[in-house]
């Protein structure tokens, strides 16, 4: 299996700061690599997919980029809804995998 | 807009065979566009994908838990469904199902989950 590691697992921030989460992956998955969004007792939400392609109806604040082993989350401006995890998950090979999350919190 | 909301027992034994399964609305399940799939998150834990079906059928699993899960799809009732056999304590999560697709934004075809249902809590205890 193909093991995805994120950092940090937590971090705190105030609105308006950039944001910066990273992924890296035990193999080379080229820009097989999405990002999802998951508040509190919700469902994750895509909010990138293919490394760097913005989801329809994702914010415009959030970006992605990498390829190979090592990806990146940025968010550009933190507001009050972007509290919340963010998992990095491969779709490289089966089994698909997802790293452990990264929790935003308010500092 | 596809929706998805899994329905099924809350409360497992030991033992015996985790069901659920997953009505889908606003759309039809045997779209060539999308696969089926399942997922789930213990508490306080990470996401662990379980398995995926195509309206053909055909399905892919996890290893870690293939010889006690089955997908299947029935296509009459716009519907798939998990069996999990043999459960334990650890099976004890949130079990999502969701939609798959693909894009190419340039030359390679990328997967992920576009449309998830809410969620359901499964305790497996005696």
């Amino acid at each position: 299996d193909i093991q995805m590691t994120q950092s940090p697992s937590s971090l705190s921030a105030s609105v308006g700061d950039r944001v910066t989460i990273t992924c890296r992956a035990s193999q080379s998955i080229s820009i097989y690599l999405n990002w999802y969004q998951q508040r509190p007792g919700k469902a994750p939400k895509v909010l990138i997919y293919a490394a760097s392609s913005l989801q329809t109806g994702a914010p415009s604040r959030f970006s992605g980029s990498g390829s190979g082993t090592e990806f990146t989350l940025t968010i550009s401006s933190l507001q009050p809804e972007d509290f919340a995890t963010y998992f990095c998950q491969q779709s490289y090979n089966i089994p698909w995998t997802f790293g452990q999350g990264t929790k935003v919190e308010v500092k | 807009q596809v929706q998805l909301q899994e329905s099924g027992p809350r409360l497992v034994k030991p033992s015996q065979t985790l069901s659920l399964t997953c009505p889908v609305s606003g759309g039809s399940i045997s779209s060539g566009s999308y696969y089926w799939t399942w997922i789930r998150q213990p508490a306080e834990k990470g996401l662990e994908w379980i398995g995926r079906i195509y309206s053909s059928g055909n399905t892919n699993y996890n290893p870690s838990l293939k010889s006690r899960v089955t997908i299947s799809i029935d296509t009459s009732k716009n519907q798939f469904s998990l069996n999990l056999s043999s459960v334990t304590a650890a099976d004890t999560a949130v079990y999502y199902c969701a939609s798959g697709v693909g894009a190419a934004p340039a030359t390679d075809y990328v997967e992920y989950f576009d449309y998830w249902g809410q969620g359901t809590l499964v305790t497996v205890s005696s």
